[in-house]
């Protein structure tokens, strides 16, 4: 196991548009987040699971986002109907454990809306 | 609300010489984590550094270490003998396992090692 994994790397999209986005964590990893990363600012907790559970979105996470981890493995972040606002980096992570005291990220999936 | 902040948008330093990043945090919880993350450019960010709350020990990591302030919120990273592989955006991070497992991150520090 290599570490996280994020798919794809960059995406480019016509605003309007729908994107999804793929995170594989490590292996047995049970904790895996989301965040978005804007330019020179620090990354913003988006949402994060327990297994399959989704346990919080932020306010950030309007109703054009939604992430799902069906089977407690991989994950996905759809955004819907994009903006060019949505523009970021969508940083994955995941974490061992019931008490996450390390998470690992993945490298990003680069979102530019047009 | 918890909160992290640094700061410091960017320093510079020069090859070999120590650099002290600061931190700033807010909670009402007793137990906590607080780490460092580095961020070089277009690479992943990695864990530098971290510091269980309960305990009074700095926490240290070869060339890297922190002064962990409890009663001030503060939490500190001092690079020793800096390298030019030391540049990158440093992240201060907070995670409270009695309420949530989030990781609030600071907005970081842009740190220049310089020849």
């Amino acid at each position: 196991d290599t570490g996280v994994s994020q798919n794809p790397r960059h995406k480019i999209t016509k605003r309007g548009q729908n994107v999804t986005f793929r995170c594989d964590p490590i292996s047995e990893h049970n904790r895996l987040y989301w965040y978005r990363q804007t330019l020179g600012q620090g990354p913003e907790f988006l949402t994060y699971f327990q297994n399959e559970a989704q346990l919080e979105k932020s306010r950030l996470l309007s109703d054009r986002f939604s992430a799902e981890r069906p089977k407690g493995s991989f994950s996905t972040l759809e955004i819907q109907r994009t903006e060019q606002g949505d523009s970021a980096m969508y940083l994955c992570a995941s974490s061992a454990g019931l008490v996450s005291t390390e998470a690992f990220f993945g490298q990003g999936t680069r979102l530019t809306v047009v | 609300a918890q909160t992290v902040t640094q700061s410091q948008p960017e320093m510079s330093v020069q090859e070999a010489e120590t650099v002290t990043l600061s931190c700033t945090y807010d909670t009402s919880e007793n137990n906590y984590y607080l780490f460092w993350y580095k961020q070089p450019p277009s690479r992943q960010m990695i864990l530098v550094i971290r510091q269980e709350a309960y305990k009074q020990q700095n926490a240290t990591e070869n060339r890297f270490s922190v002064n962990f302030q409890k009663a001030a919120k503060s939490f500190s990273l001092k690079i020793s003998d800096s390298q030019l592989g030391d540049t990158a955006m440093y992240f201060c991070a907070f995670i409270d396992n009695s309420r949530d497992d989030k990781i609030i991150f600071g907005k970081g520090t842009r740190l220049h090692i310089l020849p």
